[in-house]
């Protein structure tokens, strides 16, 4: 069982069209980070978010962490291929382990 | 900086040998090395957890018999797959934490695709 949820599973979508993804979890984070990972690569971080209600942007994408701390949200704003991958939310639950999401897999094509 | 390599990058074994992949954290000195695994559009799944020079922690359901962690230095972390079977197929994916940076910030590496035959 993974503390955390992330929803859809899957999402392809049209280049230019937005996309969201959402990471939900019963349990209170300290953290929460969003990781982007390629075929046969590792994840790579692209945004920690700390604060309750705290949003951040990078780019296009803009990540909020929800007032509680038990859920975020990626939102992509016109969606290029090159943002393809599978998308990964990871929380520090209690100790110093990640617990990832089951991972979104994004497809934008062209 | 916070580069972590792993080799290698592939590797292809028969049935009942022995694999070993290195974790490496090449500029930095890694207080704990972490060991996932990864099988095909799914997330990672933490194997264990090794802190240098004590025995590694594995998590419920790891055989600690079959996956034998050495974290020898504060830069090195070797994952072995001992006598190998076609089900151990998978992506492996190790992630170091910087010493003094917090443990929630996980360097990880470019993984190894281990296929069993």
């Amino acid at each position: 069982t993974q503390l955390l949820e992330q929803s859809p599973q899957f999402l392809s979508i049209q280049e230019g069209e937005n996309l969201t993804v959402y990471c939900n979890s019963s349990s209170v984070f300290s953290s929460l980070q969003w990781y982007r990972q390629e075929p046969g690569e590792g994840p790579v971080l692209l945004v920690t978010v700390v604060t309750g209600g705290e949003v951040k942007k990078l780019k296009r994408l803009t990540f909020q962490f929800g007032d509680a701390r038990k859920d975020s949200s990626l939102h992509i704003t016109a969606a290029q291929p090159g943002d393809t991958g599978l998308y990964l939310c990871a929380g520090v639950p209690n100790d110093y382990k990640l617990s990832f999401g089951a991972g979104t897999t994004v497809t934008v094509r062209a | 900086g916070a580069v972590v390599s792993q080799h290698p990058s592939r590797v292809i074994c028969k049935s009942g040998t022995s694999v070993k992949i290195e974790c490496r954290s090449l500029d930095f000195q890694a207080t704990t090395m972490f060991w996932y695994r990864q099988f095909p559009k799914q997330s990672l799944m933490l194997m264990a957890t090794s802190n240098e020079g004590s025995k590694a922690t594995y998590e419920q359901g790891v055989e600690k018999d079959k996956f034998l962690i050495n974290h020898a230095s504060l830069t090195l972390s070797t994952l072995t797959v001992t006598s190998a079977h076609p089900e151990d197929s998978s992506f492996y994916i190790c992630s170091a934490t910087r010493h003094g940076a917090g443990t929630d910030t996980q360097y990880f590496g470019p993984g190894t695709r281990l296929t069993v035959l």
